[in-house]
C-alpha cells in the first residue's frame, strides 16, 4: 500500500531534551515536507527537500532540522524542544513538487512540557 | 482523535443535501490549487485539484468551482454523507515547491 509512515503517533517530552520523528514513504517520490498544524493557524511549512540531499527552509524553520540521505526518509530534529514546539506534526510526501499534491501521513502529536 | 481546529468556521449540512464549502486564495499568481479532507485523527487527504486555466472541475460526488476575477474557490458536495464529516482544506501553489493552506472549514453532517 502506498502510504507516508510517520513515527512516533504521539510523544510527551520534557524541554531541552532531544528527539527525532521518523517520516518513511514507500512510492518513490522526489519531494518530501514537514508542516506543523496548530488551532487557529491551519498547516504551516517547516522545512521540504526536493530530493536527496537537498533540503529547504519552509515558513517556520526555527527549532527544527531535518536531513535526506535518502530517498524514503524525511527525519524531523528537534535538537532542544521547547513548549511552542508542542503541535501536530505531518510528513508529506509528492512525485515532484507542490503541483503534483501531497500524501500526508497519519501525524505526530507532540507535547513537550 | 485530534483536534485540529477550536474555533474552526462550521457548515452544518442534512443528510442528502449539498454542500458548498468556500476558500478566498491569497495570491493572484497561484496557479494550481487543491482541496484536502481531514478526519479525526488522521492526516489530510487529497480530494480533487484544479489549475488556473480552468474553471471548474468535477469529481466523483465532488466539484471544484475556480474564480480567479475574486480569487475564489469553492469545493461542492453533492448528496451529502455522514462520512463527509470532516475539516477542508484549500491549498493554494505559489510557486513550485509550495502550498499554502488555508485554516480550514469543518463539515458536520446531521441525520
Amino acid at each position: 500500500e502506498a502510504q507516508v509512515t510517520q513515527n512516533p503517533r504521539y510523544l510527551i517530552t520534557v524541554t531541552g531534551k532531544k528527539l527525532t520523528v521518523t517520516c518513511s514513504q514507500n512510492m518513490n517520490h522526489e519531494y518530501m515536507s514537514w508542516y506543523r498544524q496548530d488551532p487557529g493557524l491551519g498547516l504551516r511549512q517547516i522545512y521540504y527537500s526536493m530530493n536527496v540531499e537537498v533540503t529547504d527552509k519552509g515558513d517556520v524553520p526555527e527549532g527544527y532540522k531535518v536531513s535526506r540521505k535518502e530517498k524514503r526518509n524525511f527525519p524531523l530534529i528537534l535538537e532542544s524542544p521547547s513548549p511552542n514546539q508542542t503541535s501536530l506534526y505531518f510528513c508529506a510526501s509528492s512525485l515532484r513538487g507542490s503541483r503534483y499534491g501531497y500524501t500526508f501521513g497519519s501525524g505526530t502529536r507532540l507535547t513537550v512540557v | 482523535g485530534e483536534s485540529v481546529g477550536l474555533h474552526l468556521p462550521t457548515l452544518s449540512v442534512q443528510e442528502g443535501d449539498n454542500s458548498i464549502i468556500n476558500c478566498a486564495y491569497s495570491n493572484s499568481a497561484s496557479d494550481y490549487f487543491i482541496w484536502y479532507k481531514q478526519e479525526s485523527g488522521k492526516g489530510p487527504q487529497f480530494i480533487i485539484d484544479i489549475r488556473s486555466n480552468m474553471d471548474k472541475r468535477q469529481g466523483q460526488r465532488v466539484t471544484v468551482l475556480l474564480n480567479k476575477t475574486v480569487k475564489h474557490l469553492s469545493l461542492q458536495i453533492a448528496a451529502t454523507q455522514p462520512g463527509d464529516s470532516a475539516v477542508y482544506f484549500c491549498a493554494e501553489n505559489i510557486n513550485t515547491d509550495k502550498l499554502i493552506f488555508g485554516t480550514g472549514t469543518r463539515l458536520q453532517v446531521f441525520p
